[in-house]
């Protein structure tokens, strides 16, 4: 099976732009469809993508995803950052088995 | 409004059972795979088992295979997760998560979780 490996931490101000990234151990990271989800300190986690671009329902568009099949990864970027949105950002896709994989998630600090 | 319930959820000794619920309303239950995911205390998330639509296909990770059994009650519309065999690092938040679509391997709604601490 694969892996999805994501950085542990990342920060940045307010205002800013920031990128998380998903890379993909094995086979191809356009073979199926990447989600991401926020989880926020004591919440559950919440939707904000699935397959690989598509907002959640209520997630603003300053939330967006893609895939980049040259590096094999999957990007969560979030625009003019909030304080609301510190949290944990998990990648996660799944195997022709219908397995699914989580990243080891990404701590996000707007600082 | 979808809305997912996770219940019984407890303090259980290693080597013993446990039986979680979810239980669901707000969408047609029987027309989405579920799928049940677990964080140990300041961990990440894990992927534990998921049970299509229908109830017939069921998937389990290597952890837990052998030793928890997921199944479904359309007519209820309600989730289960029968858990034996405990060990340590079974403790954990579990949390139920909606399938988008049959299959169940994309979530679009999570239930808040139920604690289940596996110690002496």
């Amino acid at each position: 099976n694969f892996m999805l490996t994501q950085p542990h931490s990342v920060s940045e101000s307010p205002g800013k732009t920031v990128t998380i990234s998903c890379t993909r151990s094995s086979g191809s990271i356009a073979s199926s469809f990447v989600q991401w989800y926020q989880q926020r300190p004591g919440s559950a986690p919440a939707t904000m993508i699935y397959e690989d671009n598509q907002r959640a329902s209520g997630v603003p568009d300053r939330f967006s995803g893609s895939i980049d099949r040259s590096s094999n990864s999957a990007s969560l970027s979030i625009s003019r950052l909030k304080t609301e949105d510190e949290a944990d950002y998990y990648c996660q896709s799944y195997d022709t088995n219908n397995r699914v994989v989580f990243g080891g998630g990404t701590t996000l600090t707007v600082l | 409004e979808v809305q997912l319930m996770e219940s019984g959820g407890d303090l259980v000794q290693p080597g013993g059972s446990l039986r979680l619920s979810c239980a669901a309303s707000g969408f047609t239950f029987r027309n989405f795979g579920l799928t049940w995911v677990r964080q140990a205390p300041g961990k990440g998330l894990e992927w534990v088992s998921s049970v299509n639509a229908g109830g017939s296909q069921t998937y389990y990770a290597d952890s837990v295979k052998g030793r928890f059994t997921i199944s479904r009650d359309n007519s209820d519309n309600s989730l289960y997760l029968q858990m034996n065999s405990l060990r340590a690092d079974d403790t954990a938040v579990y949390y139920c998560a909606k399938g988008r679509w049959s299959s169940g391997v994309q979530f679009d709604s999570w239930g808040q979780g139920t604690l289940v601490s596996v110690s002496s």
